[in-house]
């Protein structure tokens, strides 16, 4: 089945720096969803995008769709121990069919 | 809490049983997906039920197979298990127009 491609695979950060990072696809989708999981837990959905171009924030989380509607980022500034755990972007297709990118594993060092 | 409730929360079987996983959507969702993942793996797409329907196949094995019931409710059922099906299920729920997938907290196989 297709998957995104979602960058970078890890990050190793220091509390208080931004993040970033990005899924890419070869089809266009409707809606891009960023998701986190933490260990052993189902993912919990972060930010939903339903236009190309649209920029929403959750608090120190910042997503965009991308003009193109095959890509898009997820930011989160000021990063806290917290925020540990793996993201996924996914993106709904209009057949209403979900895929997932591979995941970004983010480890903040305090 | 997602609204998505699957039972059991773990299982411990032997090889070459067959166990059966439940789902049950949020309220009013018609679609549910399911996925598997394993050890360190990303989500990997299994199948989608829509109203009662098969609506997308992904990488789902021939002993593995999938229902949607009347009430919405969908059951995952796995067959001749292998060791390297030990991994973490998950349903997700979603599919009216301009909703998103919402995942339960998964059942956790383990093939010994």
């Amino acid at each position: 089945g297709q998957q995104l491609n979602q960058s970078p695979q890890s990050m190793f950060i220091q509390e208080g720096e931004d993040v970033s990072m990005n899924c890419t696809s070869s089809s266009i989708f409707n809606t891009w969803l960023w998701y986190k999981q933490d260990p052993g837990e189902g993912p919990v959905l972060l930010i939903a995008l339903y236009k190309a171009g649209e920029l929403t924030s959750n608090g120190r989380l910042t997503a965009q769709f991308g003009i193109t509607r095959k890509d898009s980022f997820l930011n989160i500034s000021a990063s806290i121990p917290s925020d540990v755990g793996i993201y996924f972007c996914a993106g709904r297709n209009t057949g209403n069919q979900f895929y997932f990118g591979t995941g970004t594993s983010l480890t903040v060092i305090p | 809490d997602s609204g998505v409730t699957q039972t059991p929360k773990h299982l411990i079987t032997a090889t070459g049983q067959r166990v059966t996983l439940r789902c049950s959507p949020r309220s009013g969702d018609l679609s549910v997906y399911w996925y598997q993942q394993s050890l360190d793996q990303g989500l990997q797409f299994l199948i989608q039920y829509y109203n009662g329907e098969e609506r997308a196949k992904g990488n789902i094995l021939e002993r593995f197979s999938a229902q949607q019931f009347p009430d919405l409710h969908s059951e995952l059922n796995l067959s001749s298990l292998e060791l390297g099906d030990s991994a973490l299920y998950f349903c997700a729920s979603g599919g009216r127009v301009g909703t998103e997938a919402f995942f339960g907290q998964g059942t956790r196989l383990t093939v010994v």
